[in-house]
Formats: structure tokens, sequence, C-alpha cells
């Protein structure tokens, strides 16, 4: 069955810190991967999106992530963390052929001052 | 672009009243619209998919007579919840596909619904 793993329910890090929050996706081919951000009684914004081609992908605040077939992962990474940036993340999966998203669990990211 | 609205962004009802939530596509045709459900500190449930102009497809477990949902036109769609009780209190989020083979939805900013 298709799936998304998020290991990490709860993440704090110092602000300027380095932060990667992991994704693990269950998925006979490669479907299209996103990584959203929901700040908190808010909907869902776009960090970033891989649909193919290059592995390492950027998105916006300064977020990038990297797809990993052999590992089955779409990790997020942000090599220094603002305060602003706490909030929940999700890994999403669009498998390729039907409509439908398939979200992870979430990561609550708490940034230390 | 591809801006998606909700409406009301909070409501709150008394038990056993019906509320209604719109999502419209702004700039944008979507041939297909999602209402997903979340759960304080939880993630995100598909509750149906619709398509314009014909029945919503409900995910397992979801009471289609308790959530009603009617894609009326190619930049919106409602969900409304009949005869809503507490249990029913949730954060509503819809989102929007532009066309056939985009695989991306863009979302709303969600609908708090809270049930007396």
């Amino acid at each position: 069955a298709q799936s998304v793993t998020q290991p990490d329910i709860h993440i704090t890090v110092s602000e300027g810190a380095s932060l990667e929050l992991r994704c693990n996706y269950s998925y006979g081919a490669t479907p299209y991967l996103f990584w959203y951000v929901q700040s908190p009684g808010q909907g869902l914004q776009l960090l970033l999106k891989y649909f193919s081609g290059d592995t390492l992908v950027q998105g916006i605040k300064g977020f990038e992530a990297e797809f990993k077939r052999s590992q089955s992962s779409f990790n997020l990474r942000k090599p220094s963390v603002h305060w602003s940036d706490a909030a929940e993340y999700f890994c999403a999966v669009g498998p390729s052929g039907t409509y439908k998203y398939i979200f992870g669990t979430g990561t609550r990211l708490k940034v230390l001052a | 672009g591809a801006v998606v609205s909700q409406h009301p962004s909070r409501v709150i009802c008394k038990s056993g009243t019906s509320v209604k939530i719109e999502c419209r596509s702004l700039d944008f045709q979507a041939t297909t619209m999602f209402w997903y459900r979340q759960f304080p500190k939880q993630s995100l449930m598909l509750m149906a998919t619709s398509n314009e102009g014909s029945k919503a497809t409900y995910e397992q477990g979801v009471e289609k007579d308790k959530f009603l949902i009617n894609h009326a036109s190619l930049t919106l769609s409602t969900l409304t919840v009949t005869s809503a009780h507490p249990e029913d209190s949730s954060f509503y989020i819809c989102s929007a596909q532009p066309g056939q083979g985009y695989n991306e939805q863009f979302f709303g900013p969600g609908t708090r619904l809270t049930v007396l």
C-alpha cells in the first residue's frame, strides 16, 4: 500500500542551527513529492515539489529537499533556521496516475531563541 | 496565481444545524476539488474528491449524507455539514486541481468549524 512516513513527530532546534526533516514513502514507482508548511490555524503553504529531473530541489524560504530513489526518501533541509520557521511540516506524495495526495503525519518544529 | 479561497474562515454553530463551507478557485478553473479534515495536531485526512458536474467520491468511512459536497462549477465547490454535532468540530481544508494531468493541488486557507 502507498504510504508516507515522517518519523519525527517533534523536532527542536536552536535558531541558526541546521535542520533536516525526514520523509520516506512507499510506492511502486516514482511519485510526485511535496513539502508543505502549516502555521497554527492556517492552511498549507507549498515549500517545494519534485516531479522529475534534478533530485535536489530548491524551494521558498531557503528550504531545499533531495529525492533519493534508493532510499525512498525526500528529506527537507535548511542550513540556518529562523524563529519564524516554527510550524508544522507535512510531506505529501501524489502518485502519478491519480489525483490524490497521501500526507505524512507531520513534524512539528520548535525553534529555540 | 493559483489562489484558492474558503469562506467562512471560522464558523460556530449550534448542534443540529447545517453549515455550508465554500471553496473557490480564484484565478483558474478546477476540474477536481478535494475536501480534507484535520483534527488538532494531526495530519490531513481526505474526505472526498469532487469533479465538476458529477457526484463526489467519498473516502471510506466518510458519511456522504452527513457531508454533502457539490461541485457546481469549475470554480466553486461547497461542503455542507448537515445536522452538525460537536464531534464534527474540526478544521476543514479544500484544495483544487487545474485540469487533467496536472498533478498538483492548491490549498485553501481552511475553515474552523466549532459545533456547540
